[in-house]
C-alpha cells in the first residue's frame, strides 16, 4: 500500500524560506516509472503544480517559481524535500505531495495516490 | 504554458442524472490528460487518466472522453457521493497543469 505525508511549518514569515518533506511507504522512488510531485491549492482556488522529481533524477519545476523552487529526494530514507524560498502571503497554501506513475504504453501519467496535504501560512 | 479552461464553473443535478464537464486545451495534448475528483477537506483522487482509461477502483459510472484539445468527464448516473470539485490535468508538456475546477453539487 502506497502513502505519502507531507510534514513542515504551518507557519513562515514573508521572506523565509519554506522546507518541507514527503515522507512515504510502498514504493521505491528509484523504480523506473516513478516520481514524486509536489501540487498546492490556496485556500478556496484550484489546484497549481510546483513541482516534480523523477526515479533517474530528472526534475521540472513550474515555471512561475523558476529561482524559488528546488526539489530532492532521499532513495535510501524513502522522502523527497521541497524548497521554496522568499516567501510570500501569496503562498498561502495546502502543499500535497503526490505518488507519479509514468507508463508511455498506456499513456499513464498521472498523481495515483496524493498525501493528505499540510496547510501552509505566511504571515508575519 | 498549455491553459485548461473547464466548463461549467458549477454545475447542479439531481440524483440520477447525466452530467457531462468540458475540458479544453490551449493546445494539442494529445490524450495526455487526466481527471480528478476532489471533495471539501480532502486531497484529489485520480478518476481517469489517458483521457478516457478508468483508474482502478473507479465506479464505471464515471467515464471520460476526447484528444487533442477537448475532453469531457461524464457521469453517468449521479449519486450523493459524486458531490466533489473536478478538475482536469494535462501531462502532455511541462509545467503540468490544471483547469480551475467544476463543482458539482447535488440538488
Amino acid at each position: 500500500q502506497i502513502t505519502l505525508k507531507e510534514s513542515g511549518p504551518t507557519l513562515v514569515k514573508p521572506t523565509e524560506t519554506l522546507t518541507l518533506t514527503c515522507t512515504f511507504s510502498g514504493f521505491s522512488i528509484s523504480a523506473s516509472g516513478v516520481a514524486v510531485g509536489w501540487i498546492r491549492q490556496p485556500p478556496g482556488k484550484a489546484l497549481e503544480w510546483l513541482a516534480l522529481i523523477y526515479w533517474d533524477d530528472d526534475k521540472r519545476y513550474s515555471p512561475s517559481l523558476t529561482g524559488r523552487l528546488s526539489i530532492t529526494k532521499d532513495t535510501s530514507k524513502n522522502y523527497v524535500v521541497l524548497t521554496m524560498t522568499n516567501m510570500d502571503p501569496v503562498d498561502t497554501a495546502t502543499y500535497y505531495c503526490a505518488h507519479l506513475l509514468f507508463d508511455v504504453l498506456t499513456h499513464f501519467d498521472a498523481f495515483d495516490i496524493w498525501g493528505q496535504g499540510t496547510m501552509v501560512t505566511v504571515s508575519s | 504554458d498549455v491553459q485548461m479552461t473547464q466548463s461549467p464553473s458549477s454545475v447542479s443535478a439531481s440524483v440520477g442524472d447525466r452530467i457531462t464537464i468540458a475540458c479544453r486545451a490551449s493546445q494539442g495534448v494529445n490524450d495526455w490528460l487526466a481527471w480528478y475528483q476532489q471533495k471539501p477537506g480532502r486531497a484529489p483522487k485520480l478518476l481517469i487518466y489517458a483521457a478516457s482509461s478508468l483508474q482502478n477502483g473507479v465506479p464505471s459510472r464515471f467515464s471520460g472522453s476526447g484528444y487533442g484539445t477537448d475532453f469531457t468527464l461524464s457521469i453517468s448516473s449521479l449519486q450523493p457521493e459524486d458531490s466533489a470539485t473536478y478538475y482536469c490535468q494535462q501531462a502532455n508538456s511541462f509545467p503540468r497543469t490544471f483547469g480551475q475546477g467544476t463543482k458539482v453539487e447535488i440538488k
